[in-house]
């Protein structure tokens, strides 16, 4: 079966400071994996994502994210973050030929000035 | 171009009431999904649609829910009875078609609560 772990429930970063959220999933066969990100209020939006190729991944709004496979670990990154970051953040897990993406039970990132 | 659109954005509704949400997805998308998100909780699968095939019911939580969907437009989430543990966010969303690295398109939910 496969799973998302997002270890950190809550993390406060200073306006600024650089972030890392981890997350490891279980997945039998090569992962399909994702970050979204959810504002209060709304639904999921797609920060980046990885398939195959390169392991450093960039996306939108200046994150990107590691895929060690040693590590079956998938964590994102930003060098500085913006009070507009505030969120909460979910890495989810599929894979070729399944089609159900299995989420973490997400990070929330509280920004303080 | 339209997101995926959810309606109503929120809902009260008594318990023992049938409550039904709807999901526009995005024009073209083959594939819908049906997600419950309970207070401070990840994401929950619960439906899957692609197409004119047989949809995915694995993540129905009890006989009380069913969706359905016609051909690749409108959904429809039903919940009959409803139960206080079944207050939470309803989540539906879309993706281009069934490969597994097409992105999911979210809309921003129905927020139902039962009382």
């Amino acid at each position: 079966a496969q799973s998302v772990t997002q270890p950190d429930i809550h993390i406060t970063v200073s306006e600024g400071a650089s972030l890392e959220l981890r997350c490891n999933y279980s997945y039998g066969a090569t992962p399909y994996l994702f970050w979204y990100v959810q504002s209060p209020g709304q639904g999921l939006q797609l920060l980046l994502k990885y398939f195959s190729g390169d392991t450093l991944v960039q996306g939108i709004k200046g994150f990107e994210a590691e895929f060690k496979r040693s590590q079956s670990s998938f964590n994102l990154r930003k060098p500085s973050v913006h009070w507009s970051d505030a969120a909460e953040y979910f890495c989810a897990v599929g894979g070729f030929g399944n089609e159900k993406l299995t989420f973490g039970t997400g990070t929330r990132l509280t920004i303080i000035p | 171009g339209a997101g995926v659109s959810q309606s109503p954005s929120n809902k009260v509704t008594e318990k023992g009431k049938d409550v039904e949400l709807r999901c526009d997805p995005i024009s073209g998308h083959t594939a819908l999904y049906w997600y419950r998100q309970r207070l401070g909780q990840g994401l929950e699968f619960l439906i899957y649609f692609q197409g004119n095939s047989a949809p995915d019911k694995s993540g129905l939580p009890s006989d009380r829910f069913s969706a359905e969907r016609t051909g690749e437009s409108v959904s429809t989430l039903t919940i009959q009875r409803t139960q206080q543990e079944d207050s939470a966010v309803y989540l539906c969303a879309s993706r281009l078609d069934r490969a597994a690295n097409s992105p999911l398109h979210f809309g921003n939910g129905t927020r139902l609560t039962v009382t």
